[in-house]
């Protein structure tokens, strides 16, 4: 039984960056995709990228190419988004999701999120 | 960025039949595009229902199912249940592996 924990809730002022980490416990961490979902209040879904952390290469969606960078260190389990040029339509929860491996989907675990405001 | 259109709003009846559908910007969905169906009720996280455009995670509900139809992708709930009343979102990946949520379908079960 895999869990997900997500770091604390964050209030960022425009222009600055953000760092989320997610801990995976409870399983094998390296093999599996964790993907990035964030919501806005009020809003959609939106995915934000993936990475295998065995692999190390992340994907970005396109609306967020630049912006943001995922990273996994393998020897915590530790998988981290990074999300820089902050602006008040970033204010929303991020969620981290990863396998449950071979049998199940991408989206079997979830972190509880995390809240991330932005705001001058 | 491809966009993912769904139905924005769908009304059914308890123990009805009801179809969500989810279009690509790009042309015909199918099974490369390993579509995700998630469901959310008001405040809480989303919970994944299939994978791999039919697959099912352990949980889903045996009237969930998803499939490809019309060149779309789509979840079926059949027998609707009062507590299937939720928002429905859909995934689809693209080339890259970079994944384009739907906008979402509210589904009223009246």
């Amino acid at each position: 039984q895999v869990q997900l924990l997500q770091s604390g809730a964050e209030v960022k002022r425009p222009g600055s960056s953000v760092k989320v980490s997610c801990k995976a416990s409870g399983g094998t961490f390296s093999n599996y995709v964790i993907s990035w979902v964030r919501q806005a209040p009020g809003q959609g879904l939106e995915w934000m990228g993936g990475i295998i952390p065995f692999i190390g290469t992340a994907n970005y969606a396109q609306k967020f190419q630049g912006r943001v960078t995922i990273t996994a260190d393998e020897s915590t389990s530790t998988a981290y988004l990074e999300l820089s040029s902050l602006r008040s339509d970033d204010t929303a929860v991020y969620y981290c999701a990863t396998e449950g491996g071979t049998s199940s989907g991408p989206f079997h675990y979830w972190g509880q999120g995390t809240l991330v405001t932005v705001s001058s | 960025q491809a966009v993912v259109t769904q139905e924005p709003s769908l009304t059914v009846s308890p123990g009805g039949t009801v179809t969500l559908t989810c279009a690509s910007s790009t042309g015909e969905v199918t099974s490369d595009y390993y579509p995700n169906w998630f469901q959310q009720k008001p405040g809480q996280a989303p919970r994944a229902l299939i994978y791999s455009t039919s697959d099912k995670y352990s949980w889903t509900p045996a009237r969930f199912s998803g499939s490809l139809l019309g060149g779309k992708a789509a979840l079926t709930l059949s027998g609707v249940q009062p507590e299937d009343e939720a928002e429905y979102y859909c995934l689809l990946y693209y080339s890259g592996a970079r994944g384009v949520f739907g906008g979402g379908t509210k589904l009223t079960v009246l």
